[in-house]
């Protein structure tokens, strides 16, 4: 089943302890992409990456760290989590920029 | 993102009834896409529109693309319990900077009453 698949769903954690959330597409997409989700503001990119090793900026990438050594992955790295990034993160992939397959979501409490 | 505006925010319609939504860019757009969300869960991608004056129709739903290619609207025809969820509104702009990039409006909020 072709899928993008999100870890963890949920997680409740504390101001600056590094987290990932994981990304992983059976599909074969060139494209990846993180975005977050906030009430009122609708989806806002992160980051994006066009292939393996090619990541790019999107509207809100301050706090955000990626990295994509396979084409299947491409994890989403907080290295010191704040408060203001509590909201619900999804993974898109794609073989272009616009059909894309979402994940699930990860709702991310950083308290 | 404030370069896409969706309205209305939310609208509750009684089943069997239409409804509309929009969404208007600042910008001409390269391709518009069309996505709905159940509450928090992820997206299905429902349409794509490109070409001015484009209209599409998939089932009891109808999109449209207006010709100078800034402006879509979604329509419901005869709705359904199954229709309630949040649609949201994609593009992609005619912009050199804009390459790889989706932005999303804010999303409408449809509530489907019996």
């Amino acid at each position: 089943e072709a899928q993008v698949t999100q870890n963890p769903r949920y997680l409740i954690t504390v101001t600056g302890k590094k987290l990932t959330v994981t990304c992983s597409q059976n599909m074969n997409h060139e494209y990846m992409s993180w975005y977050r989700q906030d009430p009122g503001l609708g989806l806002r990119q992160i980051y994006y990456s066009m292939n393996v090793e090619v990541t790019d900026k999107g509207d809100v990438p301050e706090g955000y760290k990626v990295s994509r050594k396979e084409k299947r992955n491409f994890p989403l790295i907080l290295e010191s989590p704040s408060p203001n990034q509590t909201s619900l993160y999804f993974c898109a992939s794609s073989t272009g920029t616009a059909f894309l397959h979402f994940g699930d979501g990860t709702r991310l409490s950083i308290l | 993102s404030q370069e896409l505006e969706q309205s209305p925010q939310s609208l509750i319609v009684q089943e069997g009834k239409n409804l509309t939504i929009n969404c208007t860019s600042s910008k001409t757009l390269y391709g518009l896409y069309w996505y709905k969300q159940k509450y928090g869960e992820g997206l299905i991608f429902l349409m794509m529109l490109q070409k001015g004056g484009e209209e599409k129709s998939h089932e009891k739903i109808t999109a449209k693309l207006d010709e100078k290619k800034q402006q879509s609207s979604l329509h419901i025809t005869a709705s359904q319990p199954s229709h309630a969820g949040i649609y949201l509104c994609g593009a992609e702009f005619m912009t050199t900077d804009s390459w790889g990039k989706l932005q999303f409006g804010a999303g409408t909020q449809v509530v489907v009453t019996p």
